[in-house]
């Protein structure tokens, strides 16, 4: 199984703070990877898919980025500028083999 | 506008066989491409897939589970159905259906159901 690890696996942030969360692979995945959004109680939301497209319907703050060394190992989900409405928990998905796996998850809570 | 609806019981004992539907509009399973899957959390925890079936019939499961679980569809009905037998207190989560587009993007997701492990 791939494994994917995230970090941090929480952080503090202020409104209008930039924010990163990478995603690390336990082998390369090539682009093969999502990003969620998960609010308490509620269904996960799809953000970013194939490593840096922007599902539909979601705003522009939110972007997703692979390595620059092209390892396919190594992505990075990043917020421009938080919003009230972006506190949640956000995981990563590979889909470039089954089991899909998901990462452990990144608590983004108010500073 | 596609919509996913979990449904099955809440509360199951030990050993027993746990029978979730997942009734879906907006797509059809017969689409090249489509597939829908199943995606659990424990309480508290992360994300965990468990099956996916495709429109062509194709069936993957999560090696670790895949002694226990089935995973059929229905596509007049527009059902898909995932069994999971003897249960264990560590199988309860919540169970999301989603709709999956290859190669395992989920973009849109049931509520989800939380079923309980317990006798």
């Amino acid at each position: 199984d791939i494994q994917m690890t995230q970090s941090p696996s929480s952080l503090s942030a202020s409104v209008g703070d930039r924010v990163t969360i990478t995603c690390r692979a336990s082998q390369s995945i090539s682009s093969y990877l999502n990003w969620y959004q998960q609010k308490p109680g509620k269904a996960p939301k799809l953000l970013i898919y194939g490593a840096s497209n922007l599902q539909s319907g979601v705003p522009s703050r939110f972007s997703g980025s692979g390595s620059g060394s092209g390892s396919g190992t190594d992505f990075t989900l990043a917020i421009s500028s938080l919003q009230p409405e972006d506190f949640a928990t956000y995981y990563c998905q590979q889909t470039y083999n089954t089991p899909l796996t998901f990462g452990g998850g990144t608590k983004v809570e108010i500073k | 506008q596609i919509t996913l609806k979990e449904s099955g019981p809440t509360l199951v004992k030990p050993t027993q066989t746990l029978t979730l539907t997942c009734t879906f509009s907006g797509f059809s399973l017969s689409t090249s491409g489509v597939g829908v899957g199943w995606i659990r959390q424990p309480p508290g925890k992360a994300l965990e897939w468990l099956a996916l079936i495709y429109w062509d019939d194709d069936k993957r499961y999560r090696p670790s589970l895949k002694s226990r679980l089935t995973i059929t569809k229905d596509t007049s009905k527009n059902q898909v159905v995932l069994t999971m037998t003897n249960m264990d207190p560590v199988d309860t989560a919540t169970y999301y259906c989603a709709h999956g587009v290859v190669p395992g993007k989920f973009g849109y997701w049931g509520q989800g159901t939380l079923v309980t492990v317990s006798s």
